[in-house]
């Protein structure tokens, strides 16, 4: 089967500026995932979607972060604006339903790197 | 509140020679446990998971873990380093009740030593 799928790889952008990232899940995956994993640490939870609901934003940050899967499929995660705190890894993860003993499938991530 | 701790930011290991990656936990309920490989580059792949059962657990790449419920620890083993192991290891950890979310440990780099 396809994994997920990201893009871009790598993204350079200034401070203020905006910057958008997509994935594509496995087909039929209806729980989608965002981390945002920084140098040196884990990943950690942005936004998870069930189909094209949220189900759990409590760690984005709402006054710059937004992200969307309005079909239920592949998700937008967006950064408007840009701070410098915001380098990171992005990385999109799946699963078949969401439940919370089934692994993540992720994708190789959106090196973001804001200068 | 839950919490994961890999204590060994770097591990080396000779080729040849068994590993470990220590990871230890703490959840309110109990916990659903996973191992993850991260490569240079790519996105973080599922080695292993404990849910219930049997305390040792057996994954891919011939990774097997341990689940020890009185030291709160789970740590990955390997009987024989390859080079080709050497990569980012995250532990995971989340709790089998509430809303908690899947929390990740900082990560040990493993390097082995041809």
């Amino acid at each position: 089967e396809a994994g997920v799928a990201q893009s871009p790889r790598y993204k350079i952008i200034e401070k203020r500026q905006s910057v958008a990232f997509w994935c594509n899940p496995i087909s039929g995956h209806a729980t989608l995932y965002w981390y945002q994993q920084i140098l040196g640490q884990g990943p950690k939870l942005l936004i998870q979607f069930q189909n094209n609901g949220v189900v759990d934003d409590s760690q984005l940050p709402k006054d710059r972060f937004s992200a969307e899967r309005l079909k239920g499929v592949d998700s937008t995660l967006k950064i408007q604006p840009a701070k410098l705190e915001d380098s990171a890894v992005y990385l999109c993860a799946s699963t078949l339903d969401g439940d919370r003993n089934s692994p993540l499938h992720f994708g190789n991530g959106t090196r973001l790197t804001v200068t | 509140a839950q919490s994961v701790a890999q204590p060994e930011d770097q591990v080396n290991v000779a080729e040849g020679n068994p590993l470990t990656v220590k990871c230890t936990y703490s959840v309110s309920g109990n916990p659903y446990l996973f191992w993850y490989v991260q490569y240079p580059n790519r996105g973080l792949q599922f080695l292993l998971k404990y849910i219930t059962g049997d305390n040792l657990v057996k994954g891919s790449y011939g990774f097997e873990a341990e689940f020890n419920k009185s030291q709160t620890s789970f740590h990955l083993k390997k009987p024989s380093a390859l080079v080709s192991d050497s990569a980012l290891y995250f532990c995971a950890v989340r709790d089998n009740f509430g809303n908690e979310k899947l929390t990740f440990g900082t990560g040990t780099r493993l390097t082995i030593i041809p």
